[in-house]
């Protein structure tokens, strides 16, 4: 599985693009990376997924370098309610099934 | 479509009850997942189940038992609940390796 690393938290005001990187070193070939959105007392909501260059929805973008060691979560002009816990994690792809584990996410306070 | 769905959503037991903690999915996926979730912390993965029949240990096993009842069904039981156990646990399902997983609304544990 591999690990990956996040800023325990981060805070921005409203209005600003708030970037968070997620290091996954070990990723392998088949992985794809995936961010998750955690409001309090509600289970995880998928953001978003990558497996390289970039993303973009209606929601955010991901931005994932050649070497997809590291990835970067982009949420433009963020308002109060982006504020939640963010999870980044790297997701075989396999019809298996996957041992899908969270890291401790990064906290992100958006401020008025 | 409901999407997952746990009962019950709040639960008070004494240390030594046993209980069980039910989840449901009707978007017929094959993995499900059980995690738990303790105050300002990140989710950890008890157990999950790659598709009808099969169940694996995650993370944090130990003091819960695991029965994938059927396509639809997840369940998770404590045989002898004690104070540590006193978390918010989520269910999870997805359809395929690489897919999002889709969280219930979790399940508040209190053991006292």
């Amino acid at each position: 599985l591999a690990k990956t690393t996040q800023p325990i938290s981060m805070d921005s005001y409203e209005g600003q693009e708030v970037n968070i990187t997620c290091s996954h070193n070990n990723i392998a070939t088949n992985d794809y990376i995936t961010w998750y959105q955690q409001f309090p007392s509600q289970g995880p909501r998928f953001i978003i997924q990558g497996y390289k260059t970039k993303v973009t929805n209606e929601v955010a973008s991901l931005f994932i370098p050649a070497d997809r060691k590291s990835s970067t979560l982009s949420l433009p002009r963020v308002s109060l309610s982006d504020t939640a816990v963010y999870y980044c994690l790297v997701v075989g792809n396999n019809n298996a099934g996957n041992m899908l584990t969270f890291g401790g996410g990064t906290r992100l306070m958006v401020k008025p | 479509n409901a999407g997952v769905t746990q009962t019950p959503k709040f639960q008070v037991l004494k240390t030594g009850q046993s209980m069980t903690l039910q989840c449901a999915q009707d978007m017929n996926h094959n993995s499900m997942y059980w995690y738990r979730q303790d105050p300002g912390m990140g989710l950890r993965l008890i157990y999950y189940s790659a598709s009808e029949g099969t169940t694996d240990k995650g993370e944090v096993p130990n003091g819960y038992n695991v029965s994938r009842l059927n396509k639809r069904e997840f369940s998770l039981r404590l045989e002898s609940a004690a104070p540590s156990q006193t978390s918010v646990y989520f269910c999870a399902s997805l359809l395929a390796g690489g897919d999002e997983q889709y969280f219930g609304p979790g399940t508040r544990l209190t053991v006292t």
